[in-house]
């Protein structure tokens, strides 16, 4: 079984702060992805990755494989931004089916 | 392009009634998961299939629930009989996983079971 830990689990800041969530995991994976789904509850994939960083606009990821971690950070923050940033791991159970773990989720709100 | 497609949006039903959820994926995509969204548990895969064959259903809580998707366009989940413990949102995504693209997901149904 795959352990996804997100943190922080709650996160309040200030419009233009620079944020970072943190996601680990405690088995190998195939991929890693950070999901983010507003107050309306629709779901929107931003990254996903297997191996070193991607950027979208104000939005980074980086993972580190050997460290079973990820992060997304998220440069001159806006209100809008604010949603909650779900990790999830791509991986392979001892069947061989493949598999999603998702985190918890981390509750961004980013006051004007 | 369309996106995938969920019906219905809302569903509001007596316990022990049976439920249908569908999903239409993105055209040209070749896997479809079904996903349960609640507020203790969070996102949880229920399953998922590749090229209209059910690969892993090892996330569905019980025969009640099952899951059919008879062609590529087009998949059903069944709730029968339902349970107010099954009051959810469930969403359906898309995505084509060979080319290691991400999944792309419904607006989601919110199902009460009353």
């Amino acid at each position: 079984k795959n352990e996804v830990e997100q943190s922080p689990q709650n996160l309040t800041a200030q419009e233009g702060e620079f944020i970072t969530i943190n996601c680990s995991y405690s088995v190998g994976i195939s991929a890693l992805h950070w999901l983010q789904q507003h107050p309306g509850g629709g779901i929107v994939s931003l990254f996903m990755l297997s191996s070193g960083k991607k950027k979208h606009g104000r939005l980074i990821a980086t993972i580190n494989i050997q460290e079973k971690h990820s992060s997304l950070h998220i440069t001159a923050s806006h209100p809008r931004d604010s949603a909650v940033y779900i990790c999830a791991v791509r991986w392979v159970s001892n069947f061989g089916n493949e598999k999603l773990t998702f985190g918890t989720g981390t509750r961004l709100t980013i006051i004007p | 392009d369309a996106g995938v497609i969920q019906s219905p949006r809302h569903e509001v039903t007596e316990m022990g009634q049976e439920v249908t959820l569908r999903c239409k994926p993105i055209s040209g995509h070749n896997s479809l998961f079904w996903y349960r969204q609640t507020m203790m548990r969070g996102l949880e895969l229920l399953i998922y299939f590749n090229n209209n064959v059910p690969i892993d259903d090892s996330g569905m809580p019980e025969d009640r629930f099952s899951a059919k998707m008879p062609n590529a366009s087009f998949s059903t989940l069944k709730i029968q009989p339902s349970e107010p413990r099954d009051s959810a949102v469930y969403f359906c995504a898309s995505t084509t996983l060979s080319s290691n693209q991400p999944q792309h997901f419904g607006d989601g149904t919110r199902l009460s079971i009353l």
